[in-house]
Formats: structure tokens, C-alpha cells, sequence
């Protein structure tokens, strides 16, 4: 069974779209997270939910909005895409917020902006 | 900037043991080392963690130098299924953390 799901696997849109990437986690976990991972491989955090709340907002464009409904699922939604937002973006997800949490992540959502 | 340097690749036999260093000389008491790997189009799985004490799991051994600011992953009998990019992070804290993976280490498991 999959504990950290992702759809779409890949997306391929224009300039100037709006989309959505969807993730859901099925392990009870209270926090989960949003990577983008650039083509030089660095996966940097974008935005972390604990509990439906927004803990971490990285400096990332307001274009992108994340919203979790309900703890088992974190979504994001992206405004007027630029060619910059092409990436694999990551879901994750930990039991809580401690340090020793370990982070399970989902398979990726490939990005494509034309 | 990842606070973390790691050799860009390696090639190791299988089913002998893969030591992957990892230099974190910057680290802060109160971070610890974390390893990751990502096979191939899929998201980063975690390995194994550790804060100064050496660690062990059923996937691999972390050994910690005294004086923290360095750390090898220990694979002990590396399968093929091993092969992937491996990245050695710091971590202090969830909350407000900026976690960075680096470039990582790409483990290339020779037949």
C-alpha cells in the first residue's frame, strides 16, 4: 500500500496556467510537507502543515498556495505557471514535528512548464 | 547552500560492503546527520539518522567521527537494488528548519 501518494506522476502545462498537484498520506501522520526539487537536484522545503496549520512557509512566489483540508491531505495549487516552476515537487509526511521524525515521501510530480 | 559535502559518485562490488563519507564541518550541537537515498523517479527514502552516537538499522550504519564534523553510511552487503543517489543532510529542527538536500552521492552497485 502506498503511504504517500502524489497525483498527477507528470504534468506538462503553458505559461500562464493554473494548476493543482494533489497529495495524500495514508500513515495517521500530523505534519506533511512540500519539496521542490530544481534540475541541479536540490531538494529545498517549500511548505510544512501540522495538523492543518501552516508552520513553514519557505520564501517561495505567493503563487503558489497549499491547502490541507483535512490532516491526511496537503494540496498545491499554483497560479499563472512560469517556465522557473518546471521541477519535481515532493510530498512528505511525519508523524509530528519532532526531530526525530522520520519523513516519508511520495513519488514526485513532474512539472513541466512550456 | 547545503551544509553538507559529498563525493559525487562511487562504485562499489555487490555484496561487499559501500562506505559513503560525508563532510558536515559546520554542524551545530544541536543538529543531527541525517542520510536519504532516491532511486531513480522516485521520492527520497530515509535511511538511518543520528545526533553523536554510532546507529544502526536493518538498512545501514551510521558511524559519527567524535568530533561530529564528518560521518560514513555504512551499506554492509550492497545489492543492486542499492544503486541510487545518496544525500547526507543536517537537520536541527522540523520547525522552521530549512532542509536542503545537496547533490548527494551517486552509487553506482557493480555486478
Amino acid at each position: 500500500d502506498t503511504a504517500v501518494s502524489q497525483t498527477p506522476k507528470y504534468l506538462v502545462t503553458q505559461m500562464g496556467n493554473d494548476k493543482s498537484i494533489k497529495c495524500e498520506q495514508n500513515l495517521g501522520h500530523d505534519t506533511m510537507y512540500w519539496y521542490k526539487q530544481d534540475s541541479k537536484k536540490f531538494l529545498k522545503i517549500m511548505f510544512s502543515y501540522n495538523n492543518k496549520e501552516l508552520i513553514i512557509n519557505e520564501t517561495v512566489p505567493n503563487r503558489f498556495s497549499p491547502k490541507s483540508p483535512d490532516k491526511a491531505h496537503l494540496n498545491l495549487h499554483i497560479n499563472s505557471l512560469e517556465l522557473g516552476d518546471s521541477a519535481v515537487y515532493f510530498c512528505a509526511s511525519t508523524q509530528g514535528l519532532a526531530i526525530t521524525d522520520t519523513q516519508y515521501f511520495g513519488p514526485g510530480t513532474r512539472l513541466t512548464v512550456l | 547552500d547545503a551544509k553538507t559535502t559529498q563525493p559525487t559518485s562511487m562504485d562499489c562490488a555487490e555484496g561487499r560492503a559501500a562506505n559513503l563519507p560525508c563532510n558536515h564541518s559546520t554542524i551545530s550541537g544541536n543538529e543531527y546527520v541525517y542520510w536519504y537515498r532516491q532511486i531513480h523517479s522516485q521520492g527520497p527514502q530515509y535511511i538511518i539518522h543520528g545526533l553523536k552516537n554510532n546507529e544502526t538499522n536493518e538498512m545501514a550504519s551510521l558511524i559519527i567521527t567524535e568530533d561530529r564534523k564528518s560521518s560514513t553510511l555504512i551499506l554492509p552487503h550492497a545489492t543492486l537494488r542499492d544503486t541510487a543517489v545518496y544525500y547526507c543532510i543536517v537537520r536541527a529542527r522540523v520547525l522552521g528548519d530549512k532542509i536542503i538536500f545537496g547533490k548527494g552521492t551517486r552509487l553506482h552497485i557493480l555486478p
